[in-house]
């Protein structure tokens, strides 16, 4: 399977505990990016990398938030003392940039993560 | 900043009846559109994208687009829907470019039902 992969699909965490998600783009992809999704919502950005830089992160993305892509390949987020309301679904999704600013993005299966 | 208005939030059809599913976004310059769509298990997957020329899409599984410039839409149609089709489907805008933001902002999707 060359898509998109997340890991892990599900969470489940205690509130005011720490959790970190990885994602695994497409081998050739350049850019990556974080998404979340609640219940009976589109998914909303959070940040996105080309290659290791991260360029751009959404107020949505608190301090508790941060991310990382150090190698230009995979990337983690991490939630540090995570919340109820940071229950959701975290989707990661890949593109290549063609050089023109016009990209399709592919999505993996998300994680799940639920605070209690 | 951008938005994507999906007006029909369920749709519930029998099999063989025609779908036309609404999006309408609000940004004045240039964008791509996209349909996605999330079968029952299943992560978000590309059904047809809009980038420039013909303003008619076609995409998989026989689904079609049309970009309305005017009206700022992006409608999504089928002329006979499957038990299959079932499933969510999310409207998105790029507005992409060069040095960055080419998050996908989406609308809050439309849940679509097809009876037998």
């Amino acid at each position: 399977d060359t898509g998109v992969s997340q890991d892990p699909r599900h969470k489940i965490t205690k509130r005011g505990q720490n959790v970190t998600f990885r994602c695994d783009p497409i081998s050739e992809h350049n850019r990556l990016y974080w998404y979340r999704q609640t219940l009976g919502q589109g998914p909303e950005f959070l940040t996105y990398f080309q290659n290791e830089a991260q360029l751009e992160k959404s107020r949505l993305l608190s301090d508790r938030f941060s991310a990382e892509r150090p190698k230009g390949s995979f990337s983690t987020l991490e939630i540090q003392r995570t919340e109820q309301g940071d229950s959701a679904m975290y989707l990661c999704a890949s593109s290549i940039d063609s050089g023109s600013g016009w990209e399709t993005q592919y999505f993996g299966p998300g994680t799940r993560l639920l605070v209690l | 900043a951008q938005s994507v208005s999906q007006h029909n939030h369920h749709v519930i059809l029998s099999e063989a009846a025609s779908l036309e599913l609404g999006c309408n976004y609000s940004y004045g310059g240039t964008v791509n559109l996209f349909w996605y769509v999330q079968y029952p298990g299943q992560h978000l997957q590309l059904l047809l994208k809009y980038f420039s020329g013909d303003p008619l899409v076609k995409g998989i599984k026989g689904f079609e687009a049309e970009f309305i410039k005017s009206k700022f839409s992006f409608n999504l149609r089928k002329p006979s829907v499957q038990w299959s089709d079932t499933a969510e489907y999310f409207c998105a805008v790029n507005t992409g470019g060069t040095g960055g933001g080419n998050k996908l902002t989406f609308g809050t999707g439309t849940q679509l039902k097809v009876e037998l």
